[in-house]
């Protein structure tokens, strides 16, 4: 079946710090990938997406690749932002018909001045 | 480009009573979908939509929620009768192609 499995939060970080938060898919076929964001008290914004293998989508100084090998979608970014302080979703599409689309729990970010 | 609109943006409302959610797209986007996300965790699809037609209605707990898409537009989610575990926010997304997933703000719904 589909899955997504992200890097438990909440993460603190202190501005300009860099970041990483891990996530790993399980799909049948050849999934696209997406990261979601999601500020408090408001719906998900798309940060960012990759539509197939070595793909790197990239948004707002976030970056992802799409590694088919290690079936990863890590997200980073070189040095953060009080301001980038929200709940990031990795999620995954099927790629069948209905296209549906699989997240994971979501990782809290929080960065302090 | 407007976004997908949602209201009421917070709802409280006592176990057994009834809510609905209104959601209008993203002009021009055929499918619609509903999802669920309970604090904490990812948001779950409850359905989707493609134009007036149902896709995929299989998380949605029929004896309890509903949806329609009158017209191909906008669309409505009730629960009836409400109960404590419905207690999270309810997301409208819209699409054209399927990757180009728009949400709006959500309703927070709490049941007490």
């Amino acid at each position: 079946g589909n899955s997504v499995t992200q890097m438990e939060g909440p993460v603190t970080l202190s501005e300009e710090a860099f970041l990483t938060i891990n996530c790993t898919y399980t799909a049948t076929g050849y999934p696209s990938l997406f990261w979601y964001v999601q500020y408090p008290g408001e719906g998900l914004q798309l940060l960012l997406k990759a539509t197939k293998a070595d793909d790197k989508g990239s948004n707002k100084g976030f970056e992802a690749t799409y590694r088919k090998e290690t079936t990863s979608f890590h997200l980073e970014k070189g040095s953060v932002q009080v301001s980038d302080s929200a709940v990031y979703f990795c999620a995954l599409s099927d790629q069948t018909g209905a296209n549906n689309l699989f997240f994971g729990t979501g990782t809290r970010l929080t960065v302090i001045p | 480009e407007a976004g997908v609109a949602q209201s009421p943006r917070y709802k409280i409302i006592e176990k057994r009573q009834s809510v609905a959610f209104w959601c209008n797209p993203i002009s021009g986007h055929a499918t619609l979908y509903w999802y669920q996300q309970i604090l904490g965790q990812g948001p779950k699809l409850l359905i989707q939509f493609q134009n007036n037609g149902v896709v995929d209605d299989s998380q949605l707990p029929k004896d309890r929620f509903s949806a329609e898409r009158l017209k191909g537009v906008d669309s409505t989610l009730k629960i009836q009768p409400a109960k404590l575990e419905d207690s999270a926010m309810y997301l409208c997304a819209s699409s054209r192609t399927g990757d180009d997933r728009r949400f709006g703000q959500g309703t927070r719904l709490t049941v007490v």
